[in-house]
Order: C-alpha cells, then sequence, then structure tokens
C-alpha cells in the first residue's frame, strides 16, 4: 500500500524558515517523480514543484522560485520542500503527491505564517 | 500558464440522480507522447483530495464505475451516473501536462 507521510509544518513569523518532508513507503521511491501542491485555508489547489525520480528535472510555481527548494533522498525514501523567506500567502496545507499526475496524495501538513 | 475553468461551482443534486461536471481549458494540452494529461480528484471534507480519473477517461483503481470521464481538445466532462452520499465534496480537474500543471477551481457537490 503507497503511503505518503508529511511533516515539519508549523507556525512561524514572515521572513523565516521551514523544511518540510515526505516519507514514502509502498512503492519504489527512487523510480517516481513527486510532487508539491498547497491549499490555502478554504481555498483551491496550487502544484508549487515537481522533481523527477532522478532529480535532474525540476520545477517551481513562480511565486516560490527563489525561495523554495525541493529535494529528495532516495536512500531515505524521503522528499522535502525547504521554504525560505516565507510569506503571510505561503500559509497552506501542503501535500506530497506520488508522480507528475498525482496519484497518491499525504495527508498534509499546515504551514502558517503570520505577519 | 493554461487556466482551467469548471462549471457549475456548486452543484445541488437528488440522491440516485446523475450529475456533470465541466471542465474547461484556456488551450489544448497534448503531451509530446499523444497523451492529454487531465486528471479529476475529489476532496471530501476535511480530507486529502484522491485521484478519481486520469488521462481523461481512465478511472484510477478503486474508483466506482459511476464515475466516467469524457472530453478532448479544451473541452472536459466527469459525470456520475447515480450520486451516492459519499460522494459529497469538491472535485477539481487539473492538467498535468504543462508546467506549471494547473487546477479548475472547484466543483462543490453537495447532496439536495
Amino acid at each position: 500500500e503507497v503511503q505518503l507521510v508529511e511533516s515539519g509544518g508549523g507556525l512561524l513569523q514572515a521572513g523565516g524558515s521551514l523544511r518540510l518532508s515526505c516519507a514514502a513507503s509502498g512503492f519504489t521511491f527512487g523510480s517516481s517523480d513527486m510532487s508539491w501542491v498547497r491549499q490555502a485555508p478554504g481555498k483551491g489547489l496550487e502544484a508549487v514543484s515537481v522533481m523527477s525520480g532522478s532529480g535532474d528535472l525540476i520545477y517551481y510555481t513562480d511565486s516560490v522560485k527563489g525561495r523554495f527548494t525541493i529535494s529528495r533522498d532516495n536512500s531515505k525514501n524521503t522528499l522535502y520542500l525547504q521554504m525560505n523567506s516565507l510569506r503571510v500567502e505561503d500559509t497552506a496545507v501542503y501535500y506530497c503527491a506520488k508522480d507528475y499526475y498525482v496519484q497518491h496524495w499525504g495527508q498534509g501538513t499546515l504551514v502558517t505564517v503570520s505577519s | 500558464d493554461i487556466v482551467m475553468t469548471q462549471s457549475p461551482l456548486s452543484l445541488p443534486v437528488t440522491l440516485g440522480q446523475p450529475a456533470s461536471i465541466s471542465c474547461r481549458s484556456s488551450q489544448t494540452f497534448v503531451y509530446s507522447d499523444g497523451d492529454t494529461y487531465l486528471i479529476w480528484l475529489h476532496q471530501r471534507p476535511g480530507q486529502s483530495p484522491r485521484r478519481l480519473m486520469f488521462k481523461v477517461s481512465n478511472r484510477d483503481s478503486g474508483v466506482p464505475d459511476r464515475f466516467s470521464g469524457s472530453g478532448s481538445g479544451t473541452d472536459f466532462t466527469l459525470k456520475i451516473s447515480r450520486v451516492e452520499a459519499e460522494d459529497v465534496g469538491v472535485y477539481y480537474c487539473m492538467q498535468a501536462t504543462h508546467w506549471p500543471h494547473t487546477f479548475g477551481q472547484g466543483t462543490k457537490l453537495e447532496i439536495k
């Protein structure tokens, strides 16, 4: 069974940093592209970043370029999202999802950025 | 960016009746492999999204066959042949062909 478990969310002030983790199991993580998707409170879904299984292909949505960094440790079956210079508008539940086509989702982790 | 527009945004349905959600894109999005990566998701209140359909009309494992997807070009539809209580929540379409992957605004299905 595919499982994705996000962690690392929390409450912090604007300008701060946070690293999210997504622990994966139940599939061959190293061969799988991965996605981060976020959902602001009461709002819709927004694709934040994707990374190929090998790590050589990475995309970011424009609003996080230069501030967020996606990475992975295939030896630990874990995906990361390093978030720096956080803004109030980054407040959201952050989900990791298996592959570019979001076949499976984690339960999400809430990031709250206050002013 | 490709803009995905859903309608209606609110969909009250009587149990056992059909339902249909439209998703229109601002441009076509056929990948170089010839496939159109149009995805439908369902999010129940308080839960993570769950993928229902991929590549327009392919149902994911465990998705009841009362759900069907169709369409091509810039016009796509998700249909539920007979709505059940567990179908409540928000439905999203998503294109995953071109970055940034983009979502529709969501359609909230409720039982009348």
